[in-house]
């Protein structure tokens, strides 16, 4: 079946470094990507996505390129901030198939 | 304008008790969502709704679960019999058409059922 698999976390970091978040998934169609964030105390929201191979999505700072060859999909931004401290996903879903299927999550924690 | 909107936000109830959730999705989206969020894990897709009809129950665990959305609008899931394992937090997403897999869900705070 289809799956995604996360970098472990929790990751810290201190502001202004550099961000990456691996996730790699499996899945029997053609896939699109997301990244989905989930900041204290409020709802899952769509960061950025990919529908195709070799596509970019970006948002916020964040990007994620969708690689084929190694069915990737990992979530890089240059300089975080405090205000990223959140619970990150990563989902795909296949096939025009409405359904989602996410990653375990990866808590990221950034400090002044 | 309003997002998706679940209640209660906490609800416990005892192993073997009834229980209803409700979700109200953001005005005019046909499409609608059910997945559940068990500690330390990601969401897991429960039911899609497209309208009034259930398009995909595929991830309903068992015949203890079921969902209904009368009108196109408002969603409630049902559980029966509930069970320690359904403690969860249960998440109601809407979107504005059936997006083929390509858009975005937009996600309600959930609902986080304990059963003791």
């Amino acid at each position: 079946g289809d799956s995604v698999t996360q970098m472990e976390g929790p990751v810290t970091l201190s502001e202004e470094a550099f961000l990456t978040i691996n996730c790699t998934y499996t899945a029997t169609g053609y896939p699109s990507l997301f990244w989905y964030v989930q900041y204290p105390g409020e709802g899952l929201q769509l960061l950025l996505k990919a529908t195709k191979a070799d596509d970019k999505g970006s948002n916020k700072g964040f990007e994620a390129t969708y690689r084929k060859e190694t069915t990737s999909f990992h979530l890089e931004k240059g300089s975080v901030q405090v205000s990223d401290s959140a619970v990150y996903f990563c989902a795909l879903s296949v096939g025009g198939n409405e359904k989602l299927t996410f990653g375990t999550g990866t808590r990221l924690t950034i400090i002044p | 304008g309003a997002g998706v909107s679940q209640t209660p936000s906490n609800k416990v109830t005892e192993k073997g008790k009834y229980v209803e959730l409700r979700c109200d999705p953001i005005s005019g989206h046909t499409a609608l969502y059910w997945y559940r969020q068990s500690l330390g894990q990601g969401p897991e897709f429960l039911i899609y709704f497209q309208g009034t009809g259930a398009a995909d129950d595929s991830g309903l665990p068992n015949d203890r679960f079921f969902a209904v959305r009368p009108e196109g609008s408002v969603s409630t899931l049902k559980i029966q019999r509930t069970e320690r394992g359904d403690s969860a937090v249960y998440l109601c997403a809407s979107s504005a058409r059936p997006s083929g897999g390509l858009g975005e869900q937009y996600f309600g705070p959930g609902t986080r059922l304990t059963v003791t």
